[in-house]
């Protein structure tokens, strides 16, 4: 595609519920991203992949959050039982090779849990 | 600890009128540095990437400072438009080449007829 997508746009939920987020890369892009971003905040970053591996994941704040990326492509940010905390927009960006590379967001998914 | 702190906070200003943010960094290895503006509702879009040999690079109405010895990082608009109106993030990369970026909270410009 043109840019980096995501899916849904915005998502409400219920505390403890179970969620995924989708992202769709730009096409032949190896490295993708997934940050969250807080209200006035800067995008904090969370997980890292190059091809199907996660080359970072340090950012993951638990056990809670969990990303796949099973085709090199898209890539699906998993949260369990979540809470009111995670509530926040999560971006995803991609670029050709690696972190040095630019990259490109996505527009994101605001995250409502009630 | 990599940190990127910007400054002001928010900024409102005429159109018109020139501006300037201030970007100040504590990461290192020093790879490059990145100002991205981010409208509200959207993804951040890059303006500028400089390395550590460069010192200014411009975007348009946009010129990017750096000054990699006092590891500060400026950004210039000139003659704002109220399209301007955005938040600017200084975005740090250490050189490593699986370090994530390191993100500044950004500065909230507002551009007012």
């Amino acid at each position: 595609g043109a840019g980096v997508s995501q899916t849904p746009s915005n998502k409400v939920t219920e505390k403890g519920k179970y969620v995924e987020l989708r992202c769709d890369p730009i096409s032949g892009h190896t490295a993708l991203y997934w940050y969250r971003q807080s209200l006035g905040q800067g995008p904090e970053f969370l997980i890292y992949f190059q091809g199907t591996g996660a080359a970072d994941d340090s950012g993951l704040p638990n056990d809670r959050f969990f990303a796949v990326r099973p085709e090199g492509s898209v890539s699906t940010l998993k949260i369990q039982r979540t809470e009111r905390g995670d509530s926040a927009v999560y971006l995803c960006a991609s670029s050709l090779d690696g972190p040095l590379d630019e990259q490109y967001f996505g527009p994101g998914t605001r995250l409502t849990v009630t | 600890k990599n940190q990127v702190e910007q400054s002001p906070q928010s900024l409102i200003i005429l159109e018109g009128k020139n501006c300037t943010l201030q970007c100040n960094y504590t990461v290192s290895p020093f790879s490059n540095l990145r100002w991205y503006k981010q409208d509200t509702g959207r993804g951040p879009v890059s303006l500028t990437i400089m390395t550590f040999s460069e010192n200014t690079k411009s975007n348009g109405r946009y010129t990017a400072t750096l000054d990699a010895d006092t590891k500060q990082s400026s950004l210039h608009i000139t003659a704002s438009q109220l399209s301007d109106s955005a938040s600017y993030i200084c975005v740090v990369s250490a050189n490593s080449g699986n370090t994530p970026l390191v993100f500044g909270k950004g500065t909230r410009l507002s551009v007012i007829a």
